[in-house]
């Protein structure tokens, strides 16, 4: 079965400063990877996706990923981080190409200080 | 465009009662996911409802059950709640259960069993 885990569970930074929010996932095989944000009090939002091709994928907001297969990762950054950042964000991974159910980690409290 | 929303915002029950929640897909949407998230954890998969049937089931038990009507929208009915139920219950719709659709989540029902 898939199992993703993000390997910070909080991640303090200060404003204007990089961000860099750890991902890995327990597949061998072809997966499609996603990184979801939640702001307090709402649903999840897609920041970005990958599917195949570039293994760098740019999303919303300024943020990008990018996808190492021989190290089943898909690290998430942002060079710039604003004080809207703050939220809680998922890693996610599902099967090809149905990608029917999303399994997600267990989350990263970005918080982002003055 | 209509995104996805469900209703109520927030519920309140207690051990052994029986709760409904509803979803209203986004408009063009077949498919609805429904996803369990516990305080300080990922959402978790519990079904999928592609053109009324279910289509994929995670680690729920059969006291989590659902039903998609003619127009999309979805209810996630669990009977006999338990304490461990008390969790946001997400709603995902999404096109056509083929290759990749984005799942696009609603803003979810917090429950609250005691």
């Amino acid at each position: 079965a898939q199992s993703v885990t993000q390997l910070d569970s909080q991640v303090p930074v200060f404003e204007e400063a990089p961000v860099e929010l750890r991902c890995n996932y327990s597949s061998s095989v072809s997966v499609y990877l996603f990184w979801y944000v939640q702001y307090p009090n709402q649903g999840l939002q897609l920041l970005l996706k990958y599917l195949s091709g570039s293994t760098l994928v740019k999303g919303i907001n300024g943020f990008e990923a990018e996808f190492n297969k021989s190290q089943t990762s898909f690290h998430l950054r942002k060079p710039s981080v604003h004080i809207s950042d703050t939220a809680e964000y998922f890693c996610a991974v599902s099967d090809p190409p149905l990608a029917q159910k999303l399994v997600f980690g267990q989350g990263t409290r970005l918080t982002i200080n003055p | 465009e209509t995104g996805v929303t469900q209703s109520p915002t927030h519920l309140i029950k207690t051990r052994g009662q029986q709760v409904t929640l509803r979803c209203s897909s986004q408009s063009g949407h077949n498919t609805v996911s429904w996803y369990q998230q516990a305080l300080g954890q990922g959402p978790q998969f519990i079904f999928q409802y592609y053109r009324e049937e279910e289509n994929g089931r995670g680690n729920f038990p059969p006291r989590f059950s659902g039903l998609q009507f003619p127009n999309y929208s979805s209810e996630l009915n669990v009977n006999a709640l338990e304490l461990d139920d008390s969790a946001l219950y997400l709603c995902a719709s999404s096109g056509l259960a083929g290759p990749y659709n984005e799942q696009f989540f609603g803003p979810g029902t917090r429950l609250t069993v005691l």
